[in-house]
């Protein structure tokens, strides 16, 4: 079946720890996406990617990493440098193999401890 | 740049009645996708419906439907038949090929009433 998978659904990180979450899509889509939610608010674009070895910041980059070496992976770098990281994470992607749908990982649970 | 607004932060709705969630944009483009996604307490986003913007006849899929007014730039969910599982976050999502980026709107909490 093809989807997005994400990895772990539960991270715990302790204060100066860098962490990666892990996104593989078996879509063959091109486009890629990393949001951030908080409690009961919408979701926010943090990077996006719409090809390989390249890659855009969004609205809240500060504090996080990415890199697309493979069209198949996304994987987000959460640094030290990003002050309030406990949030959910939501991969996704796009592409025309699809029609152009978005499809969602099912994401990632990061804590602060 | 593209937006896309949702004015009602929160619905509620009597199980059974039909309740219609509002979703405008702003955009230049002329080839462009819409769409609406289901966010339950599980925080798996469910695509409910799409619409293609070249696409005149609105999109239906069992209960849901949309009205799509592309001079008005307003792009509504309708659902009928309201069932307490249809209870959820929705998202309204705007996407062009021109340049890959996802727009989403703050989301509408519906509530279903018993």
């Amino acid at each position: 079946d093809g989807g997005i998978t994400q990895s772990p659904k539960y991270l715990f990180r302790k204060e100066g720890q860098n962490v990666t979450l892990s996104c593989e899509q078996n879509l063959n889509h091109d486009a890629m996406y990393w949001y951030r939610q908080d409690p009961g608010q919408g979701l926010r674009l943090i990077y996006y990617s719409q090809i390989v070895n390249d890659f855009q910041k969004g609205d809240i980059a500060e504090g996080y990493s990415v890199s697309r070496e493979k069209k198949e992976s996304f994987p987000l770098t959460v640094t030290s440098a990003q002050k309030n990281p406990t949030a959910f994470y939501l991969c996704a992607s796009r592409g025309r193999p699809s029609g152009n749908t978005i499809y969602f990982g099912e994401g990632s649970w990061l804590t602060v401890v | 740049a593209q937006t896309v607004t949702q004015s009602q932060p929160e619905m509620s709705v009597q199980e059974a009645e039909t309740v219609t969630l509002s979703c405008t944009y702003d955009t230049s483009e002329s080839d462009y996708y819409l769409f609406w996604y289901k966010q339950p307490p599980s925080r798996q986003m469910i695509l409910v419906i799409r619409q293609e913007a070249y696409k005149q006849q609105n999109a239906t899929e069992n209960r849901f439907s949309v009205n799509f007014q592309k001079a008005a730039k307003s792009f509504s969910l309708k659902i009928s038949d309201s069932q307490l599982g249809d209870a959820a976050m929705y998202f309204c999502a705007y996407t062009s090929n021109r340049d890959d980026k996802i727009i989403f709107g703050k989301g509408t909490r519906l509530h279903i009433l018993p």
